[in-house]
């Protein structure tokens, strides 16, 4: 059964601050690895998709990397802002195009 | 493009009764729409996946007598908590993939807001 791990669970930063949001997961027979940004109460948006043939998705300030043999994805958050606080959700899609969501990491920048 | 949206935002019901919840794509044909359950500080879970004109298929452990499901278009599925409890009480999120208006089908969820479900 595929199992999805974030750590930190939650992250507390200074603004400007570089950060590194960590997803592994224990099947590594996925299609694609999705980052979701999800803001308190509200649904998920989309931030980068990585397909399972990919190494690394660019968006902005945000970097996401795979490594598929080692079931683990990085999230790098560039000069990071209040605005980006928010819950970061990472989620793989297996041959059933399951979505199998990670636990989560909540990230507050503060000024 | 791919908006997906979910009606209401907020319900609060009495235990015992029955609450739908609507979830629509607005500007493509949905023709698979997946619903999920977040617990506070929890993650999402998949409770069911719905093929347009198909019964939904219900993950391990979800009651399909107690969350009907019904996606009788390719813009509309809905989902109905029966007799709800105030264990039922959560954030319901649907998410929808499927044709855009060129005709092309994408694999990528969309997500709707989601619905704030509280039983009393």
């Amino acid at each position: 059964k595929q199992e999805v791990t974030q750590i930190p669970a939650a992250l507390s930063v200074p603004e400007g601050e570089n950060l590194v949001l960590n997803c592994s997961f224990t099947d590594s027979a996925i299609y694609n690895l999705q980052w979701f940004r999800q803001d308190p109460g509200k649904g998920l948006t989309s931030l980068l998709l990585i397909q399972s043939s990919q190494r690394e998705q660019t968006s902005g300030r945000l970097n996401a990397s795979l490594d598929k043999s080692s079931g683990r994805s990085t999230l790098y958050i560039a000069a990071s802002q209040p605005g980006d606080s928010a819950t970061y959700l990472c989620a793989v899609t297996e041959s059933t195009d399951k979505l199998i969501f990670g636990t989560g990491t909540r990230l507050q920048v503060f000024p | 493009g791919a908006v997906v949206s979910q009606h209401p935002s907020r319900v609060i019901c009495k235990s015992g009764t029955s609450v739908k919840i609507e979830c629509r794509s607005l500007d493509f044909q949905a023709t698979t729409m997946f619903w999920y359950r977040q617990f506070p500080k929890q993650s999402l879970m998949l409770m069911a996946t719905s093929n347009e004109g198909s019964k939904a298929t219900y993950e391990q452990g979800v009651e399909k007598d107690k969350f009907l499901i019904n996606h009788a278009s390719l813009t509309l599925s809905t989902l109905t908590v029966t007799s709800a409890h105030p264990e039922d009480s959560s954030f319901y999120i649907c998410s929808a993939r499927g044709l855009q208006t060129q005709g092309s089908f994408f694999y990528e969820q969309y997500f709707g807001p989601g619905t704030r479900l509280t039983v009393t």
